[in-house]
């Protein structure tokens, strides 16, 4: 089996870039999607680990991966961007789902 | 467009059988490449990975509940059912059902929940 790391807390200043990041082994074959979950709501996809961004999505936010480790983007980050953020790949085995703690984005 | 909405019960005593079911639209669990997921969220605490269930009627679980949980499909009434045994009130939290939207990246098969559902919270308590 394999797990998913991600810091918990990230911090930005309002318009800067922020890169919030998942590490695991599995990374080098199977590929992440990115969740972001806004206080009190459902989680929503923001990127898919095939396409990128789905419709709708702003342009600001983006993602890639080199190794083990991935990276979701956010390039000027707003305030409405302030949530956890998710990402999920599969373990080794290729049989499970797995997800990344989560990490609390905070937009200063 | 594809939608999900999760139903059961709110509230459950320690150790009854709890069953959820997502009911959805848009597109057809008997459909090659189509899944359904289920997730869970404690308050205030990270998402987990319950159960994926596959067109083909292949069924995942995960390390959290594993031994006291099943999925099953009902096609032809668009639903999925989870059931999880033996509830406890450390199982209480919100349960979202979601949409899996399988790839190839060339190296490997993958998934990515795309739509999910406004989830539903269940609360264990005698």
């Amino acid at each position: 089996s394999s797990e998913l790391t991600q810091d918990p807390a990230v911090s930005v200043a309002l318009g800067q870039t922020v890169r919030i990041t998942c590490q695991g082994d599995s990374l080098t074959k199977y590929s992440v999607s990115w969740y972001q979950q806004l206080p009190g709501q459902a989680p929503s996809l923001v990127i898919h680990g095939r396409y990128n961004r789905p419709s709708g999505i702003p342009g600001r936010f983006s993602g890639s991966s080199s190794g083990n480790m991935a990276s979701l983007t956010i390039t000027g980050a707003q305030a409405e961007d302030e949530a956890d953020y998710y990402c999920n790949s599969r373990d080794n085995s290729g049989k499970l789902v797995i997800f990344g703690g989560g990490t609390k984005l905070t937009v200063l | 467009q594809i939608t999900l909405k999760e139903s059961g019960p709110s509230l459950v005593k320690p150790t009854q059988t709890l069953t959820l079911t997502c009911t959805f639209s848009g597109f057809s669990l008997s459909n090659n490449g189509e899944g359904v997921g289920w997730f869970r969220q404690p308050r205030g605490k990270a998402l987990e990975w319950l159960a994926l269930i596959f067109w083909d009627d292949d069924k995942w679980y995960g390390p959290v509940l594993k031994r006291r949980l099943t999925i099953s499909k009902d096609t032809s009434r668009n639903q999925v059912v989870l059931t999880v045994f033996n509830m406890d009130p450390v199982d209480t939290g919100t349960y979202y059902c979601m949409h899996r939207d399988g790839f190839h990246n060339g190296k490997s098969w993958n998934d990515a929940f795309d739509v999910w559902g406004q989830g539903t919270v269940v609360t264990v308590s005698s």
